[in-house]
């Protein structure tokens, strides 16, 4: 079975602070996607990232950076220098593969960023 | 582009009624996923459509619910008779292809009361 694990319900963190959001997935498929959602207060899902099985190189967009480690089933999401505009609840999520295409996720974890 | 539309943005309605929940995925995307959120779980999966065709409609949680994509295009998705336990938030989400990302839409929020 596929599982997502956010264990972290709710951080908060003052502007300026470093953040990770944890993200643990169970799958016995050997090749997978993982993804990142944040959802603003406004409520849409907005895609942040993809990534591969096949692709364990961390990866850095901006303030917000990625790594993965398959050693430890994990997809962790960090935010450098944290914005106010970061507030939101962000997702992981899991789809597995061959022929499956939906996507498994978390529960979320809400992020408030304190100015 | 226009990203995925959902209408109606929010939905209050009693016990036993009907509702139809709408979505418009990307322009071009033969691939149409309803998700949902009850209560503050995880995102759950319901069905994906290829087209008109239902692809994978394993995660509907009964036959209270239908769900249509008439031509390709567009889809709704229809709760009747309402219970209590469906009320949460529901996402569409819509990819070129299954292998590509799905996008998804600012989802509607059902309160049934």
């Amino acid at each position: 079975a596929q599982k997502v694990t956010q264990a972290q319900t709710e951080i908060s963190v003052v502007e300026k602070e470093d953040v990770t959001l944890d993200c643990v997935y169970e799958t016995r498929d050997t090749t997978y996607y993982l993804f990142w959602y944040k959802q603003p207060p406004s409520g849409e899902l907005v895609f942040l990232i993809r990534r591969n099985s096949f692709d364990e190189q961390n990866e850095i967009s901006g303030r917000y950076s990625w790594n993965f480690q398959k050693s430890t089933s994990s997809f962790n999401f960090t935010i450098t220098a944290s914005q106010v505009v970061d507030s939101a609840v962000y997702f992981c999520a899991l789809r597995g593969d061959p022929g499956t295409y939906k996507y498994i996720f978390g529960t979320g974890t809400r992020l408030k960023v304190l100015a | 582009e226009a990203g995925v539309t959902q209408f109606p943005s929010h939905s209050v309605i009693e016990k036993g009624q009907t509702v139809t929940l709408r979505c418009d995925p990307i322009s071009g995307h033969d691939n149409l996923y309803w998700y949902r959120r009850v209560m503050g779980k995880e995102i759950k999966f319901l069905l994906h459509f290829v087209k008109e065709s239902k692809q994978d409609e394993s995660g509907m949680p009964n036959n209270r619910f239908l769900a249509e994509r008439t031509g390709g295009t567009y889809s709704t998705l229809k709760v009747q008779p309402a219970e209590l336990e469906d009320s949460g938030v529901y996402f569409c989400a819509s990819s070129f292809s299954v292998q590509e990302t799905q996008y998804f839409g600012p989802g509607t929020r059902l309160l049934v009361l």
